[in-house]
Parts: C-alpha cells; sequence; structure tokens
C-alpha cells in the first residue's frame, strides 16, 4: 500500500494556467509538508501542515495556496503558473514530536510550456 | 545562517571503491538526518544523528556526527551500483522544519 501519494505524477501546462496537486497519506501521521525540488536538485520547504494548521510558511509567492481538508490530505494550488515554476514538487508526512523522519512521496513533475 | 552545505557536489566511484559525504553548518546541529534519492525516485530515510560524537552504521553504510554538531558525513564502504542516487543531509529544527543540504550525487561504475 502506497504510504504518501501524489497525483498527478506529471503535469504539463502552459504559462498562466492554474494547476492542482493532491496529496494524501495512509501514515496517520499528523503534519504534512510540501517540498520543491528544482533542476539542480536543491530541495526547498514549502508548507508545512499540522492538523490542518498552516505551521511553516516559507518564502512562497501567494500564487501558492495549500489546503489542507484534513490531517491525512494537503493539496497544493498554483495560481498564474510561471515558467519558474518547472520543477518536482514532493509531498511528506510525518509525526510532530521531535524531528521525526519525513516520509515522501514520489513526487509531481510540473512543466511549464 | 541556516544552510548546509555538502561536498562533494557529485562522486564517481568505481564500484568497490568507497565514498564519502560531508555536511557542514556554521551553526550547532540540534539533530542531523540523512536521505538518498535514487534518479528519478524520492528522498528516502537513512538515519537519524542526535548527539555529539554519535556514529551509527546500516551494513556498509556509517553515519557519524562532529564532536561540535557541526558537521556530519555519510561514508560507504565497497560501493554497489544499487548505491546510486543523491545524497542528502538535512538539519532539524523547530516545527519539524527540515533544511536540507545541497546533495552530493554519486555515480558508481560497474
Amino acid at each position: 500500500d502506497t504510504a504518501v501519494s501524489q497525483t498527478p505524477k506529471y503535469l504539463v501546462t502552459q504559462m498562466g494556467n492554474d494547476k492542482s496537486i493532491k496529496c494524501e497519506q495512509n501514515l496517520g501521521h499528523d503534519t504534512m509538508y510540501w517540498y520543491k525540488q528544482d533542476s539542480k536538485k536543491f530541495l526547498k520547504i514549502m508548507f508545512s501542515y499540522n492538523n490542518k494548521e498552516l505551521i511553516i510558511n516559507e518564502t512562497v509567492p501567494n500564487r501558492f495556496s495549500p489546503k489542507s481538508p484534513d490531517k491525512a490530505h494537503l493539496n497544493l494550488h498554483i495560481n498564474s503558473l510561471e515558467l519558474g515554476d518547472s520543477a518536482v514538487y514532493f509531498c511528506a508526512s510525518s509525526q510532530s514530536r521531535g524531528n521525526q523522519p519525513q516520509h515522501f512521496g514520489d513526487g509531481t513533475r510540473l512543466s511549464i510550456l | 545562517g541556516q544552510q548546509v552545505m555538502q561536498i562533494p557536489q557529485y562522486q564517481h566511484v568505481q564500484e568497490g571503491e568507497d565514498f564519502t559525504t560531508y555536511c557542514n553548518s556554521s551553526t550547532t546541529l540540534s539533530n542531523i538526518q540523512w536521505y538518498k534519492q535514487r534518479p528519478g525516485g524520492h528522498p528516502v530515510f537513512l538515519i537519524q544523528l542526535v548527539k555529539s560524537g554519535e556514529v551509527k552504521k546500516q551494513k556498509r553504510l556509517t553515519f557519524q556526527f562532529g564532536e561540535a554538531k557541526k558537521n556530519s558525513s555519510l561514508h560507504i564502504t565497497a560501493t554497489q551500483t544499487t548505491d546510486v542516487g543523491t545524497y542528502f543531509c538535512a538539519r532539524g529544527g523547530a516545527t519539524n522544519k527540515l533544511i536540507f543540504g545541497t546533495g552530493t550525487l554519486l555515480a558508481v561504475q560497474p
């Protein structure tokens, strides 16, 4: 059974469009994250939610809006996509007590034409 | 600041050779985690180090945390082709925020 699943795996779209990425975890974790990995493999935290509450909100354009309907789901909506948004977006989850290991989804490869 | 630097950026070895990647911080680390990302894959947790001078082993992998808790290393003995991938260290902090290092890409030639 997949622990952290993201959809879609690939997203190819044009500049200016709006798109969403969904993430679900079945590990019973209470914290979920979104990361962006650029073409140089640099992995950077964007957001985290703990029990549906926004905890980490890094310096991310407000075109990016996360939403957590419950602690098992964390979605990412991106408005007015730009060329620089092309990257792999990873969802992850963990328990909140201490610095617990984070479990990553397979990633969503977003390409902007 | 809180950035974590890793060296080398890239290493190419012959199968059977050893490999080491180093993770350095200018500030004290409360803990450090290591992840492996296979080509086209996602980061997978390997280990967490918490104590000063800690050494942990997983089969051919040896992880070390510096005495001053400002650096860490991952050493692989007798590399195999299955070791190929990017190895990341990540510093832990408040609110479970992980700051990932720049990563070391390991290529293993059979």
